[in-house]
């Protein structure tokens, strides 16, 4: 089934430990999303990838970062997560920008 | 940026009662505006979404209305059911157009 994946589903990491989270979608769309969510509050965007061209939330902290290596692929790493990082991190994509978001289950971090 | 108010935050309705909830914004260059329905622990998925070349949208038990020129849109559920309970929520893309904004979220418990 074409679907969204993200791993890992649960990550856990240390104060200031770099850490990578993954997503990959086999709907050949063109657009992928970060979000941030925290509990009880609304997903809030971090980036995209339109294609290739990647674009960045005004609000975005620099200590977030995102590749996007291939069409299928796309990565989150927050190079020295803090305490106010713990979330759950959802990838989505959709065909075109103004089109269906598809999320994927999400990675929840927990940082010690 | 674009301010989206979602109401009410927490809504309880009797199984059978119908349930409605209203999204305002202030100033968008949307013209696509869905809704997402996520139950705990899990990813958003849209239930229903609209275009602004209509006014209303149904599918089955739910309908989406909107109105740009008083600049809001409302997620109607009829006939609710214990499975609808979840946190409900609309966005629409932000003043720029480039990226989607979403509402607060609204808790939706639908009691036997």
């Amino acid at each position: 089934d074409a679907m969204v994946i993200q791993n890992p589903r649960y990550q856990v990491t240390q104060f200031g430990k770099p850490v990578t989270l993954s997503c990959s979608q086999t709907l050949n769309h063109n657009v992928m999303y970060w979000y941030q969510q925290k509990s009880s509050q609304a997903p809030k965007l971090l980036f995209h990838y339109y294609d290739k061209d990647f674009n960045n939330e005004a609000d975005t902290p620099d200590n977030f970062q995102s590749r996007r290596p291939n069409t299928s692929f796309c990565f989150l790493d927050i190079r020295s997560p803090g305490l106010g990082d713990a979330a759950m991190y959802l990838c989505a994509t959709s065909a075109a920008r103004y089109n269906e978001q598809f999320f994927g289950p999400g990675t929840r971090l927990t940082v010690l | 940026g674009e301010n989206v108010e979602q109401h009410p935050s927490t809504l309880s309705v009797q199984e059978g009662d119908s349930a409605v909830i209203k999204c305002t914004y202030s100033d968008s260059a949307s013209n696509y505006f869905p809704w997402y329905k996520q139950e705990l622990g899990k990813r958003p998925q849209l239930i229903i979404d609209i275009r602004s070349n209509v006014g209303e949208k149904k599918d089955q038990r739910i309908a989406v209305t909107l109105n740009k020129t008083a600049k809001h849109f409302s997620l109607h559920i009829t006939e609710t059911q214990p499975e609808d309970s979840a946190v409900y929520f609309c966005a629409l893309l932000d003043n720029y157009g480039q990226n989607f904004v979403f509402g607060p979220g609204t808790r939706l418990s639908v009691l036997p």
